[in-house]
């Protein structure tokens, strides 16, 4: 199947600062690509949807100006969630469309102190 | 009522047994379907996708889509420990861009 890579898978950052996830879909173009969170023993929680040149569209009750999304190219999304704080702690899943099926990435799991 | 209905589980079973897992929807415009297997801390991986009524059939998996029923399966043959994930299934309406998900099963096969 394809390959969708994340980047880092890990990270741990203070309570203020802003981190950036990479998602790239590696053997094949996406043009729509999604953003998912997942708390401990849920399921995935959409958080957004992003077409490669156009804004991201945003699910009810996530905050856009908090989680930016580019979708530079056509393999490349990037999340961006600004001024951190220990309530978006959680697991970060970008997933990419190919055609009608759908691949996600390993995830990363954020922890902010 | 949920658009897409599954039994979380947890489910347990030994090894080597048939695992049968399953979800209902409501809405007749699902077009195509999926299955993911998730590990814990590790992103949903595709192991079947189908878009006609009918069985196909991967190795160890079988996916049956019942379109009449509004009723898909997974079936897992001579269950592995390493089969022991959350398996969630997933739909799609024909141009649309969100997918539907189930709210996924907790599976764990005993050696």
């Amino acid at each position: 199947g394809a390959v969708v890579s994340q980047h880092p898978s890990w990270v741990i950052c203070k309570s203020g600062t802003s981190v950036k996830i990479e998602c790239r879909s590696l053997d094949f173009q996406a043009t729509t690509m999604f953003w998912y969170r997942q708390f401990p023993k849920q399921s995935l929680m959409l958080m957004a949807t992003s077409n490669e040149g156009s804004k991201a569209t945003y699910e009810q009750g996530v905050e856009k100006d908090k989680f930016l999304i580019n979708h530079a190219s056509l393999t490349l999304s990037t999340l961006t969630v600004t001024s951190a704080h220990p309530e978006d702690s959680s697991f970060y899943i970008c997933s990419a469309r190919l055609y009608n099926e759908q691949f996600f990435g390993p995830g990363t799991r954020l922890t902010v102190l | 009522q949920k658009e897409v209905e599954q039994d979380p589980g947890p489910l347990s079973v030994p090894e080597g047994a048939i695992v049968s897992l399953n979800c209902t929807y409501s809405n007749s415009a699902f077009q195509y379907f999926m299955w993911y297997r998730q590990y814990s801390r590790k992103g949903p991986e595709l192991l079947m996708y189908t878009y006609s009524s009918g069985n196909k059939e991967d190795g160890r998996f079988t996916a049956q889509v019942d379109k009449s029923s509004k009723y898909i399966s997974l079936f897992i043959r001579d269950s592995q420990p390493s089969d022991s994930a959350t398996y969630l299934c997933a739909l799609l309406i024909q141009g649309a861009q969100k997918l539907v998900f189930g709210q996924g099963t907790r599976l764990t096969i005993n050696p």
